[in-house]
């Protein structure tokens, strides 16, 4: 079955700009989870989604958000990009919240100028 | 908050075995997991620890001791391709969200 489908792979932005990057679940799974990976800080953890709720959030600034949809597909969004919001955005899905794999999309690379 | 340690980097030679630790404090534990990621590449899971013990699969074992706060990752017949970054991720009793360490580059050599 197909995995976890992150679009876009690449994207390249300016400050100043926004940017929404959507994921969809493996089938059947309907928990969706959104990381940042960037050389200096490692994985951080972004926000989970699941029956369309955000159950819990990161550290990170306002100006990143996301939805679910009844699908189980997510979106995330940033908006005022900001030079330091260069990195891997990557997206995980699970059956269901807890102690279950999380398997994760190739990720989009965001590369901001 | 929570801290994961694991070391920066490791070097082995083909056909060895390699051992990555991974110690951790947190509150609320439920469960360690291990990731592989070649570069470039997404992360792929490799084991899940929620119980203390061993859990083997094929050429790769997981270990874990809860009341020490330490897992290790055991690599047996190292091969070419098992060059990569080894993610060691706790999850809490709450929600889905997995805490990371800093990754363990592993680099096999002929």
């Amino acid at each position: 079955k197909a995995g976890v489908t992150q679009t876009p792979r690449y994207l390249i932005k300016t400050r100043g700009q926004q940017v929404t990057l959507s994921c969809s679940p493996i089938s059947g799974h309907r928990s969706v989870s959104w990381y940042q990976q960037t050389p200096g800080q490692g994985l951080q953890f972004l926000f989970e989604y699941f029956s369309e709720t955000q159950r819990n959030k990161g550290n990170f600034p306002g100006r990143f958000s996301g939805r679910q949809f009844s699908n189980s597909r997510s979106e995330m969004n940033v908006s005022t990009l900001e030079l330091g919001d260069s990195a891997l955005y990557l997206c995980a899905s699970s059956l269901v919240p807890g102690n279950q794999p999380q398997h994760f999309g190739d990720g989009t690379r965001l590369s901001i100028l | 908050g929570q801290n994961i340690d694991q070391p920066t980097e490791m070097t082995a030679t083909e056909g060895a075995i390699v051992q990555i630790n991974c110690t951790y404090q947190t509150s609320g534990f439920n469960g360690l997991f291990w990731y592989q990621q070649h570069a470039g590449e997404a992360p792929t899971f490799l084991s899940y620890n929620v119980l203390d013990g061993l859990e083997e699969k094929g050429r790769f074992s997981s270990f874990l001791s809860r009341s020490k706060g330490y897992s290790y990752l055991l690599l047996k017949e190292l091969q070419m391709k098992d060059s990569a970054s080894y993610l060691c991720a706790v999850i809490k009793a709450a929600g889905n969200k997995l805490t990371f360490g800093g990754g363990t580059r592993v680099l096999v050599k002929p």
